[in-house]
């Protein structure tokens, strides 16, 4: 079984350019979060994808924005880079099944991106 | 609206020792919590999770926390940690999308 895997593993942009960060979720899984984790704080939920579709958002601008893909894997995509979108983000895959309240996150290790 | 706080950034401990690392949270939904570690460099593992009955979890690596709803506490404990603990820990709450504490950071030495 294959878990959750992220590229690119590192990379650095410039202020106001895009980037776009990829996952590949879990075998089996359905739904991939993303999250921003700052240096020195705890991650952020940015949003969650299921079934191709965004499935809730926390609080972050338009400019980040999500594709999931029928294979479920996943894309984040920042545009109009800021230098405090410096932080590493990490993407995490479950099962969503239904009426289910709960599922299980399994995280990736995460692309940390440097903005200068 | 949940929140959760760690209320140590850092907890210094010797090898053999017992540790507690302390979490408090807010939730106005039925609460589920977690308790992840981030090794260096990595992404994050989850160590134990609450989601309803026995208020004593046991989680992998000899750890084991307990849901307090009165205190709205949910503390994690192992009785004798090792050098290989040392890693950040972070608690969270919630369902589909989680809310994370800014993390402990457990220094376990010889």
């Amino acid at each position: 079984e294959t878990g959750v895997t992220q590229s690119p593993t590192h990379l650095i942009k410039t202020r106001g350019q895009q980037v776009t960060l990829r996952c590949s979720s879990q075998s089996g899984h359905n739904t991939v979060s993303w999250y921003q984790q700052a240096l020195g704080q705890g991650p952020q939920f940015i949003f969650q994808y299921y079934r191709e579709e965004e499935n809730g958002r926390g609080n972050f601008p338009p400019r980040f924005s999500g594709l999931q893909f029928p294979n479920y894997s996943s894309e984040l995509n920042v545009n109009a880079l800021e230098l405090d979108d410096s932080a590493l983000y990490l993407c995490a895959s479950s099962l969503l099944a239904g009426d289910s309240r709960y599922n299980e996150q399994f995280f990736g290790p995460g692309t940390r991106l440097t903005v200068l | 609206a949940q929140s959760v706080t760690q209320l140590d950034s850092q907890v210094p401990v010797f090898e053999e020792a017992p540790v507690e690392l302390r979490c408090n949270y807010s939730s106005s939904v039925s609460v589920y919590l977690f308790w992840y570690v981030q090794y260096p460099n990595q992404g994050l593992q989850l160590l134990l999770k609450y989601l309803s009955g026995s208020t004593l979890v046991k989680g992998i690596n000899g750890f084991e926390a307990e849901f307090n709803k009165s205190q709205t506490s949910f503390h994690l404990r192992k009785p004798s940690v090792h050098i290989s603990d040392t890693a950040e820990y972070f608690c969270a709450v919630g369902r589909r999308a989680l809310t994370f504490g800014s993390g402990t950071r457990l220094q376990v030495q010889p």
